[in-house]
């Protein structure tokens, strides 16, 4: 009954390549993220969906594509795969984004382990 | 826009030792303050927060901080450490209204050391 998961956990590829990774939540939240932990573990967030819309894109290349199927998916697609995507992606999940503070708490997957060769 | 300062890239105690682990933010708006632990190969877990209210917050295993406003600062501390309390720790911030909310901005992490 795991809250938050990814597949795979760990994922690698050569460069070029085109990837995916998948989150599914079952805490019936609105609010899904993708965050990126580089070599340093610095963890910054890529994008945000709520209710299947796109709310927050940081400065993302193109080649991050995220796609949200339902509330309770949210997806990262990446393409042409380079040395410096290599990293952990956490996906986390909030009940929503209203000024309420409960809506902002983040609940964290297991994340996926990215290397690029 | 938010930001958080962690000061202190690893910190090291004694079992048994105070812990505490500093922090700093920044934000243009009213702030929603986190703590989250990582521990190694593994997502990230929610220790406490502050949102309104008291501002003595206290999480789990033992964890507390404190919001100080005045010196926009949100340590935290545990006061007998433990073994088990070893891992990477990271404080974050995001605002409270508007496009704020939701992006949480991360400190760099503050790796914790426990010696028996």
């Amino acid at each position: 009954d795991t809250a938050v998961s990814q597949t795979p956990k760990y994922l690698v590829t050569q460069m070029g390549n085109d990837k995916s990774i998948k989150c599914e939540q079952n805490l019936g939240h609105d609010t899904m993220y993708w965050y990126k932990q580089d070599s340093k573990k610095f963890l910054k967030i890529m994008f945000s969906y709520n209710n299947k819309e796109l709310i927050i894109n940081e400065t993302v290349p193109n080649r991050f594509s995220p796609k949200s199927p339902d509330k309770a998916h949210l997806n990262l697609h990446i393409n042409s795969l380079e040395l410096g995507d290599s990293a952990v992606y956490f996906c986390a999940s909030s009940p929503g984004t209203s000024g309420a503070p409960t809506y902002n708490e983040q609940f964290f997957g297991p994340g996926t382990r990215l290397t690029v060769l | 826009a938010q930001s958080v300062t962690q000061l202190g890239s690893h910190v090291s105690v004694s079992e048994g030792a105070l812990v505490l682990l500093r922090c700093n933010y920044s934000s243009s708006v009213p702030p929603y303050l986190f703590w989250y632990v990582q521990y190694p190969n593994q997502g990230l877990q929610l220790l406490l927060k502050y949102t309104t209210g008291a501002t003595l917050v206290k999480g789990i295993n033992g964890f507390e901080a404190e919001f100080k406003k005045s010196e926009t600062s949100f340590h935290l501390t545990k006061p007998s450490a433990h073994m088990s309390d070893a891992a990477e720790y990271f404080c974050a911030v995001s605002g409270s209204r508007g496009s704020t909310l939701g992006r949480l901005y991360f400190g760099r992490g503050t790796q914790l050391t426990v010696w028996p």
